[in-house]
């Protein structure tokens, strides 16, 4: 099945600054790759996501980049808030009309921006 | 307000003393999933619906049940609880086909198996 793995776990930026989060998958078939934010007490939220055929999409200050050949995804932020602190989990999966589209979560960081 | 509530937020039992946790969304969802986060794990699914009457298992669904009976409602069964089963649950939802339909979860329950 399906391995996500994502690193760093935890990541520490100055306010201001850019992050970068990481993730590799295993399963070439996999063409969704949605992140997550999770804040404390809450449940993870969709801040973004790309598809197999888009190499790069923004959103505001949030970036996702996906590099098919080397079976890697990657969030960036730039100019980091406080509010920016939070769990981020990478996931991926396979879509198939009627399928059960199943989530793998790679294991999540923590990312503290310091004011 | 569109959302998946989940309850309780916080469970505290012993072994063996069978718990139901319940979840409901309000959105017309056909996907209806648990999944369990548990430290350096992630979060890891546990079963899922398709719709209603119809669940399969997800990856970790030993010594948990489910149900689907109603469209909105999803819940989860631990028919004899084990401390191994301490962790913070997650129920979450979404449309049934869309490719990136995103997948709303609930804000967890907390439960700890003495």
């Amino acid at each position: 099945g399906e391995n996500v793995e994502q690193h760093p776990s935890t990541l520490s930026v100055q306010e201001g600054d850019s992050a970068v989060i990481k993730c590799t998958y295993s399963d070439s078939a996999s063409n969704y790759f949605p992140w997550y934010k999770q804040e404390l007490g809450k449940g993870p939220q969709l801040i973004i996501d790309i598809r197999s055929n888009v190499g790069e999409k923004k959103d505001q200050r949030i970036a996702v980049t996906l590099n098919k050949t080397a079976k890697h995804f990657s969030l960036h932020i730039t100019e980091t808030q406080p509010e920016d602190s939070a769990v981020y989990f990478c996931a991926a999966s396979i879509w198939e009309t009627g399928a059960n589209s199943k989530l793998t979560f790679g294991k999540g960081i923590t990312l503290s921006v310091r004011p | 307000e569109a959302q998946v509530t989940q309850n309780p937020r916080y469970l505290i039992t012993v072994t063996g003393k069978k718990l139901t946790v319940t979840c409901s969304q309000n959105m017309n969802h056909e996907y209806m999933s648990w999944y369990r986060q548990d430290p350096g794990l992630g979060l890891r699914q546990i079963y899922y619906s398709m719709n209603v009457e119809v669940t399969d298992k997800g990856d970790v669904p030993e010594g948990y049940k489910v149900s689907r009976k109603e469209k909105r409602n999803f819940p989860l069964i631990l028919e004899s609880p084990s401390p191994n089963q301490t962790s913070l649950y997650f129920c979450a939802s979404k449309a049934g086909d869309l490719y990136n339909s995103p997948l709303h979860f609930g804000n967890g329950t907390r439960l700890t198996v003495t």
